[in-house]
């Protein structure tokens, strides 16, 4: 059973240039987290998405940033016009449940430069 | 909003020896879970155990081992017979029950380094 794939791994993008990051739930899983982790620093809540569905974007930047899960396919997590600030590790969990284990994927280095 | 506070930035340990990580945190909700995760070099997140806040025993995983004071809003982990492997960041993690579910929130870890 594969676990939580996110690609791509490594991400360098210019300042003012889209980023996509894309991450695939463990099979089973229809509850998907987005994190983000600074340098030397603790990871951040985002969003969280159920199939089709924003639950809470409580932790999501309210301009730039965008996610979805469809119904088919991955999650996506969008950064548009990206700054130097945006540079960090993204990191996507999914669950079975609200209630249940959430399991990390690898993570996603973003660089802007 | 809970907090969740690691307030030991780093810490080392001899290796076959054991030591305790603390983490304390805020909440004014009865039903909640608690974790600690592991993130080694390579940065992958791997869950080291996992507390639910009904349960009055503490959770143990082979040589990881939780001290839970739901009172005293506390969460150690204690780390028996230490290994090179377990050299790695580990992250103290708070998630709420039904009402405010789903998202977890994260201390900002503390760095264990294990001495041979």
């Amino acid at each position: 059973n594969a676990g939580v794939m996110q690609n791509p791994r490594h991400l360098v993008r210019r300042r003012g240039q889209e980023a996509r990051l894309r991450c695939s739930p463990m099979k089973g899983h229809s509850h998907v987290y987005w994190y983000r982790q600074l340098p030397e620093e603790g990871l951040k809540f985002m969003v969280y998405l159920q199939k089709e569905n924003i639950i809470d974007e409580s932790g999501m930047p309210k301009e730039r940033f965008s996610a979805e899960f469809p119904k088919e396919g991955p999650s996506i997590l969008r950064i548009q016009q990206v700054v130097r600030g945006d540079s960090a590790a993204y990191f996507c969990a999914s669950s079975s449940g609200t209630s249940e284990t959430q399991y990390f994927g690898p993570g996603t280095r973003l660089l802007v430069l | 909003a809970q907090t969740v506070t690691q307030s030991q930035p780093e810490m080392s340990v001899q290796e076959a020896e054991t030591v305790t990580l603390s983490c304390t945190y805020d909440t004014s909700e009865s039903d909640y879970y608690l974790f600690w995760y592991k993130q080694p070099p390579s940065r992958q997140m791997i869950l080291v155990i996992r507390q639910e806040a009904y349960k009055q025993q503490n959770a143990t995983e082979n040589r990881f081992s939780v001290n839970f004071q739901k009172a005293a809003k506390s969460f150690s982990l204690k780390i028996s017979d230490s290994q090179l492997g377990d050299a790695a960041m580990y992250f103290c993690a708070y998630r709420g029950g039904f009402a405010n579910a789903g998202k977890s929130t994260f201390g900002d870890g503390t760095t264990l380094t294990v001495k041979p």
